[in-house]
């Protein structure tokens, strides 16, 4: 496997239903993060990990739980969701260097979720 | 929080010709990105652009950074079928591992 990989790429799930997300990078990076796109609005970042450790949560719902238990795979933990939460979520992940500038995310496929 | 403006929303043009598009925010960005997204797939970053007025090209497509920091367009010169897609201006206000604001997108479409 390279780069960024997802699973699953489609899940359908009720409102009880409790499901994770998985995300793996294959790059080499160390930090990680979490994006929703719905449908006719911007990407929205939801969760960043970096070296392991959450540096930014956007005042997502708590039926949102992220874990990064290692740099190289980051999960998405998903209970009593409602039908608005359907959405493309997308994994990217980027080298962190010391200096601040810019590293390029690199995004996964992404998992198509569909809550009924 | 931060917003970008992005427009068009979506262009119909016919393969050869040029395309422009733009980005807009109430916000200044260190960075400035435009990403491509295909069907099925996520976002690819097209061209990154780090200076105010800084002018980069890949290929057929330009991007110039504003002069203020808080616009960008990007330009594809003399489209072709593989340039179909959904085109995002994205920023980032710090550096290393902050996350990104992104546009709505720009649907590209090309007519045969």
């Amino acid at each position: 496997e390279t780069g960024v990989t997802q699973t699953p790429r489609h899940l359908v799930m009720g409102m009880t239903n409790k499901k994770s997300l998985k995300c793996e990078q294959h790059l080499g990076h160390n930090a990680m993060y979490w994006y929703k796109q719905s449908a006719k609005k911007p990407l929205e970042l939801m969760f960043v990990y970096s070296l392991e450790e959450r540096v930014e949560n956007n005042s997502v719902p708590s039926r949102f739980s992220p874990e990064c238990p290692n740099s190289s795979h980051l999960f998405l933990h998903l209970h009593t969701l409602q039908p608005e939460d359907s959405a493309l979520y997308l994994c990217a992940s980027s080298s962190r260097p010391s200096g601040g500038e810019y590293n390029e995310q690199f995004f996964g496929p992404g998992t198509r979720l569909t809550v009924l | 929080g931060q917003q970008l403006n992005q427009s068009p929303q979506s262009m119909f043009i016919q393969e050869g010709e040029d395309v422009s598009m733009n980005c807009t925010s109430s916000s200044i960005f260190n960075t400035w990105l435009w990403y491509k997204q295909d069907p099925g797939e996520g976002p690819v970053l097209l061209i990154a652009l780090y200076k105010a007025g800084e002018l980069t090209s890949n290929g057929r497509l330009t991007a110039q950074f504003g002069i203020t920091r808080k616009d960008s367009f990007l330009n594809i010169s003399a489209s072709i079928p593989s340039d179909v897609g959904i085109y995002f201006c994205a920023g980032q206000i710090g550096g290393g591992a902050d996350g990104l604001t992104f546009g709505k997108g720009t649907h590209l479409i090309i007519q045969p």
